[in-house]
């Protein structure tokens, strides 16, 4: 069954860069669809971005200026960078993984808090 | 932007009893594009249903999803303690995908 995994720091001070990464074990990142969805604290839940495996991105219009997903398939491994965060960007960054580009999200990483504060 | 407005806000409700939340739709949605995710406190979310009446993989019967266009049904038939939690409806057709603000269930 395939995991997926977030990491990044958890820190980020205001107008920096939030990097985060996604690995993904248990199955390979190709023939799969690869979203970033995050969830403000006590907050509802918002779609990012997703990425083919063969690197075609489509970006929520809300973050598009400031974001950037890619995927290394060498590494199983997918990435996210939001630049200029406000406190306004602190959240639960989820990965989560789709069959196709209108599919549902059906296996979900278990989230990492990312909290932007100087 | 699809906005999908979710009601009750919350439902307070006994195990035993049965469930129904809703999901309204800002404009149609093809049912095929159409899911409900549960939520716990601290975990991340579950599907639940997708293509509005399909149940994910080891999901039980009791789980039910209807509706077509603009509006959506989730059912629980009989609710169980485990089932107590936060339901977001999503739809997935058009971009940007958009979620419902949730209805959270609670125990009654």
């Amino acid at each position: 069954q395939v995991q997926l995994q977030e990491s990044g720091p958890g820190l980020v001070k205001p107008s920096e860069t939030l990097s985060l990464t996604c690995s993904v074990s248990g199955g390979s990142i190709s023939g799969y669809y690869w979203s970033w969805i995050r969830q403000p604290p006590g907050k509802g839940l918002e779609w990012i971005a997703y990425i083919s495996h063969s690197g075609s991105p489509n970006y929520n219009p809300s973050l598009k200026s400031r974001v950037t997903i890619s995927v290394d398939t060498s590494k199983n491994q997918l990435s996210l960078k939001l630049t200029s965060v406000t406190a306004a960007d602190t959240a639960v960054f989820y990965c989560a993984r789709a069959r196709g580009a209108r599919s549902s999200f059906d296996s979900w990483g278990q989230g990492t808090l990312v909290t932007v504060s100087s | 932007e699809i906005v999908l407005t979710q009601s009750p806000g919350a439902l307070s409700l006994s195990p035993g009893e049965r469930a129904t939340l809703s999901c309204r739709a800002s404009q149609s949605v093809s049912s095929t594009y159409l899911g409900w995710y549960q939520q716990k406190p601290g975990q991340a979310p579950r599907l639940l249903i997708y293509g509005a009446s399909s149940r994910a993989t080891g999901i039980p019967d009791r789980f039910s999803g209807s509706g077509s266009g603009t509006d959506f049904t989730l059912s629980i038939s009989r609710l169980e303690p485990e089932d107590f939690a936060v339901y977001y409806c999503q739809q997935y057709g058009s971009s940007p995908y958009t979620f419902g603000q949730g209805t959270k269930l609670e125990i009654k």
